[in-house]
């Protein structure tokens, strides 16, 4: 089955300051990859996802970007970080038809 | 737009017994359902996956029913513990998309 690796596990960095998240998958080749969000009190939102290297979909605008340079990596970005994108962000992995796995997250705090 | 809603959203229930978590959704045209498991700070730990085609799937004492037609999706833990306190996620894929709709969760606390 497969594995998914988020790090770091827990972020603080100050209004203005870039940002890089990185997830790796194991155990798959060619997968889908999503970036979530679940901000507190709310579900979880779909940010981004990536059907292979260098296609990234956009769900909703935002301050954030995302990046595959590789098959099994997926990259979270920001230029400069704002204090709406503080947040629990999680990778997860899939096939277009298969269950989706998730990775255990990054707790996201900006001040 | 699909909306996916889960009733209760929490619940408190003593060791042992059987229990009832809800999801409903409002576009039928649905690939999969997935429920998902969430404990305090963590990630999603997958727990069934249903097509659209099947009308439950069991592991161990877990049981998830699908009625597409409706709208609904049931989640029955038989004989709870105090280890399956979480908060548990429903979600659906919709045919002709790749990502899933989330419901708000349901916050599961057992007692002992």
């Amino acid at each position: 089955s497969q594995t998914i690796h988020q790090w770091p596990a827990t972020l603080v960095q100050p209004v203005g300051s870039p940002l890089s998240l990185e997830c790796t998958v194991e155990g798959t080749s060619n997968p889908n990859l999503y970036w979530y969000r679940q901000a507190a009190g709310r579900g979880l939102q779909l940010l981004f996802y990536s059907v292979g290297i260098g296609q990234i979909s956009s769900e909703v605008p935002q301050n954030l970007s995302a990046s595959r340079p590789q098959d099994r990596q997926f990259i979270l970005s920001s230029k400069k970080l704002l204090l709406s994108d503080s947040g629990f962000y999680l990778c997860a992995s899939g096939g277009a038809i298969n269950e989706q796995f998730f990775g255990p997250g990054t707790r996201l705090t900006v001040l | 737009k699909q909306e996916v809603t889960q009733i209760p959203a929490a619940l408190s229930v003593p060791e042992g017994e059987n229990l009832v978590l809800n999801c409903s959704f409002t576009d039928s045209a649905i690939y999969n359902l997935q429920w998902f498991r969430q404990d305090p700070g963590k990630g999603l730990t997958s727990l069934l996956l249903i097509q659209s085609s099947q009308r439950e799937q069991t592991s161990g004492r877990l049981n998830a029913s699908l009625d597409k037609s409706s709208g609904r999706s049931t989640l029955y833990i038989a004989a709870s513990q105090p280890g399956d306190s979480a908060t548990y996620l429903c979600a659906v894929r919709n045919t002709g998309r790749r990502a899933l709709t989330f419901g708000s969760g349901t916050r599961l606390q057992v007692q002992p």
